[in-house]
């Protein structure tokens, strides 16, 4: 159980482009997703925690306007790297927990994460 | 200090041995607490929660808590070079860290043939 999709796996477009990335709980319902952003040999980053039906709470330092984040379902939340450039390059990866908002004992269930590769 | 806190290795063992990896936290309010590996290139997978004071056993992975010491710790027996990999403790927090998942910066595994 608790199993994660995300799509697609591996992207590369031009700079400039918009690129969708799509996470879906298969399994269960997810209250909260979050997205995650990895460099090669360094540890996650969290980038936003996105509750479904509200706007999605950003780390400090994400730009909300170049990462827009849509949580529409509870088994549903899309990121859309506007206006890619060569340094939004990274490994993205989403997550989902079906604990309800606040205090929580729910661990977080990982999709396979997006190469993002823009020329 | 850091939220959660591990050592980033690299961990090496031979192949049959135990490897042991620590992390501690900071939030006294924790309550859950997970262990993740993830290999190069991949994303984490889940194998280890424990909530409770004392060891969790599931196969070959023991999870140990201590909460008085915020302590958390995995055992890897009869270490397989599969398991080579970085392993990232994550800790529920409590109501200071607004209940949020914090990741440690994850120990690196390499278990020799």
């Amino acid at each position: 159980g608790a199993v994660v999709s995300q799509h697609p796996s591996w992207v590369i477009c031009k700079s400039g482009t918009s690129v969708k990335i799509e996470c879906r709980s298969l399994d269960f319902q997810a209250t909260t997703m979050f997205w995650y952003r990895q460099f090669p040999k360094q540890s996650l980053m969290l980038m936003a925690t996105s509750n479904e039906g509200s706007k999605a709470t950003y780390e400090q330092g994400v730009e909300k306007d170049k990462f827009l984040i849509n949580h529409a379902s509870l088994t549903l939340s899309t990121l859309t790297v506007t206006s890619a450039h060569p340094e939004d390059s990274s490994f993205y990866i989403c997550s989902a927990s079906a604990g309800v908002r606040g205090p929580s004992n729910q661990p977080q269930h990982f999709g396979d994460g997006t190469r993002l590769s823009i020329l | 200090q850091k939220e959660v806190e591990q050592n980033s290795g690299p961990l090496s063992v031979p192949e049959g041995a135990i490897a042991s990896l620590n992390c501690t936290y900071s939030d006294r309010g924790s309550q859950s607490f997970f262990w993740y590996r993830q290999y190069s290139g991949k994303s984490p997978e889940l194998i280890m929660s424990i909530y409770s004071n004392g060891d969790k056993e599931d196969g070959r992975f023991t999870a140990q808590l201590n909460k008085a010491s915020q302590y958390v710790s995995l055992l890897i027996r009869d270490s397989q070079p599969s398991d080579s990999a970085t392993y990232l403790c994550a800790v529920n927090g409590g109501r200071g860290g607004g209940f949020k998942t914090i990741f440690g910066a994850g120990t690196r595994l390499f278990v020799k043939a």
